[in-house]
């Protein structure tokens, strides 16, 4: 089945940092979007990307649906400690009746 | 923005037990839900689509006999887990669509199934 990579599993970054996340798939979806999700919480959504090219900021969070198709990346800036949680990218194919398929997710830390 | 519910937030039961898990959106109509399993630092896996008003349609390895699923009004959908064994325990999420055609999924906090 399709499958979106994600990479590296866990990432650590300084408070204040920025820190940019990718998501790459073998196959095209028609939208994207990016969760985070906190210990023991469902997943809250972040931005969602309907149409390639497509650059969208939510806050300090700034999220590209790739021009392929294939990809898309977040951008978080000038980090801070609730940053920290993990980030799943999702896509959706067409014709997928709105099923979703989910990265593995990144878990970021952020230290103070 | 949409608010889904999930009731109980966690459960504890013993083996061979039946658990339901309440998936509710709030303050929209959802003609589908969705029902996902995540196992602990492991990415969400799709179990089933729940329609309002028609059978589940599960994903492929999910036992629909063991995972029963209804979606009796637009509001509501329900995950019972028959006959639990430990194997089951996991942390069960749903997701509701806004709107008949709408594409983003807004995510209920999920319940936490321990079987002993």
């Amino acid at each position: 089945g399709q499958q979106l990579n994600q990479s590296p599993q866990s990432m650590f970054i300084q408070e204040g940092e920025d820190v940019s996340m990718n998501c790459t798939s073998s196959s095209i979806f028609n939208t994207w979007l990016w969760y985070k999700q906190e210990p023991g919480e469902g997943p809250v959504l972040l931005i969602a990307l309907y149409k390639a090219g497509e650059l969208t900021s939510n806050g300090r969070l700034t999220a590209q649906f790739g021009i392929t198709r294939k990809d898309s990346f977040l951008n978080i800036s000038a980090s801070i400690p609730s940053d920290v949680g993990i980030y799943f990218c999702a896509g959706q194919a067409a014709g997928a009746n709105s099923k979703l398929t989910f990265g593995k997710g990144i878990t970021l830390s952020v230290r103070p | 923005g949409a608010v889904v519910s999930q009731h109980p937030s966690r459960v504890i039961c013993k083996s061979g037990t039946s658990v339901k898990i309440e998936c509710r959106s709030l303050d929209f109509q959802a003609t589908t839900m969705f029902w996902y399993r995540q196992f602990p630092k492991q990415s969400l896996m799709l179990m089933a689509t729940s329609n309002e008003g028609s059978k589940a349609t599960y994903e492929q390895g999910v036992e629909k006999d063991k995972f029963l699923i209804n979606h009796a009004s637009l509001t509501l959908s329900t995950l019972t887990v028959t006959s639990a064994h430990p194997e089951d325990s996991s942390f069960y999420i749903c997701s509701a669509i806004q709107g008949a055609g709408g594409e983003t999924q807004y995510f209920g906090p999920g319940t936490r199934l321990l079987v002993l």
